[in-house]
C-alpha cells in the first residue's frame, strides 16, 4: 500500500477483554515498530520488528502484551486482560530498514478506549 | 538505554517570528535524529531529519542543527505561519535499528 494502515481505527472494549490491533506496513519496509501515545505525551516505544522476528521488545509494559509478524509483513498487537490504563492510541511505523535508510512512517494509529 | 528530553512544553510565537526546540539525548550511539509534525488526531509526519556526518541541514523555512558533542539538537522555524501551529517531536536513533526514542513533545502555536 501507499502507507502503513492500521485497524481497527477506533476501538472501545469493557475491562478485561482481549483486544487485537493489526499493522499492514509499507511494502517492502521490512522494519516495524509498535508505540502507544496517551494524550499530551510522546510516542512510547513498545516493540520493534526486523523482518520476522522481535529485535527489541524492551517497551512492552508486562506480559498481558505481545506481538506477532509472521511473515514480516503484517503485524498484530495483541493485549490480553484489558485495563483502563491500557486506553492509548496505538501507533505501528514502518522502515525500509539499514542499509537502505532508518526513516520510520508512522500509521494513524488505532485509538483504544478500555471502560 | 537512550533518553530524549525536549524544551520547551509550550512555544507561543507572533506570527512571521521564528520559533526554537531544543531537544538532548543520552546515549552517544546515537546517529540519527528525526522530527515529527503532529497535528490534533493525526500521525506524526516527518518533516526534517539529521544524520551525525552532518552539523545543520535545511528545508525552506525550516532547519536543523546539531551538536554530537554536547549530545543536543534543535529545530529552528522562521517565518512562522498559522499551519505551522502543532506538536513537534525529536527523536533519536542509532543506524542498526533498535528503537526510536521520542521526546515528550512540544506544543507550538502560532498567533496571527
Amino acid at each position: 500500500g501507499a502507507g502503513v494502515s492500521q485497524t481497527p481505527s477506533n476501538k472501545v472494549t469493557e475491562k478485561g477483554k482481549y483486544v487485537e490491533l493489526r499493522c499492514d506496513p509499507i511494502s517492502g519496509h521490512t522494519a516495524l515498530y509498535w508505540y502507544r501515545q496517551s494524550l499530551g505525551q510522546g510516542p512510547e516505544f513498545l516493540i520493534y520488528f526486523q523482518g520476522t522476528g522481535a529485535a527489541d521488545d524492551s517497551g512492552l509494559p508486562n506480559d498481558r502484551f505481545f506481538a506477532v509478524r509472521p511473515e514480516g509483513s503484517v503485524s498484530t498487537l495483541k493485549i490480553q486482560r484489558t485495563e483502563r490504563g491500557d486506553s492509548a492510541v496505538y501507533l505501528c511505523a514502518s522502515s525500509p530498514g539499514m542499509p537502505s535508510g532508518n526513516t520510520i512512517y508512522f500509521g494513524e494509529g488505532s485509538w483504544l478506549t478500555v471502560v | 538505554g537512550e533518553n530524549v528530553e525536549q524544551h520547551p512544553s509550550t512555544l507561543s510565537v507572533q506570527e512571521g517570528d521564528s520559533a526554537v526546540i531544543k531537544c538532548t539525548y543520552s546515549d552517544s550511539a546515537s546517529n540519527y535524529f528525526p522530527w515529527y509534525k503532529q497535528e490534533l488526531g493525526k500521525r506524526p509526519q516527518l518533516i526534517i531529519d539529521i544524520r551525525s556526518n552532518v552539523g545543520e541541514k535545511k528545508d525552506q523555512r525550516i532547519a536543523v542543527t546539531l551538536n554530537k558533542t554536547a549530545k543536543h539538537f534543535s529545530l529552528h522555524i522562521t517565518e512562522t505561519q498559522p499551519e505551522d501551529s502543532a506538536v513537534y517531536f525529536c527523536a533519536a536513533s542509532s543506524d542498526y535499528g533498535q528503537n526510536f526514542v521520542f521526546g515528550p513533545g512540544t506544543r507550538l502555536s502560532v498567533l496571527p
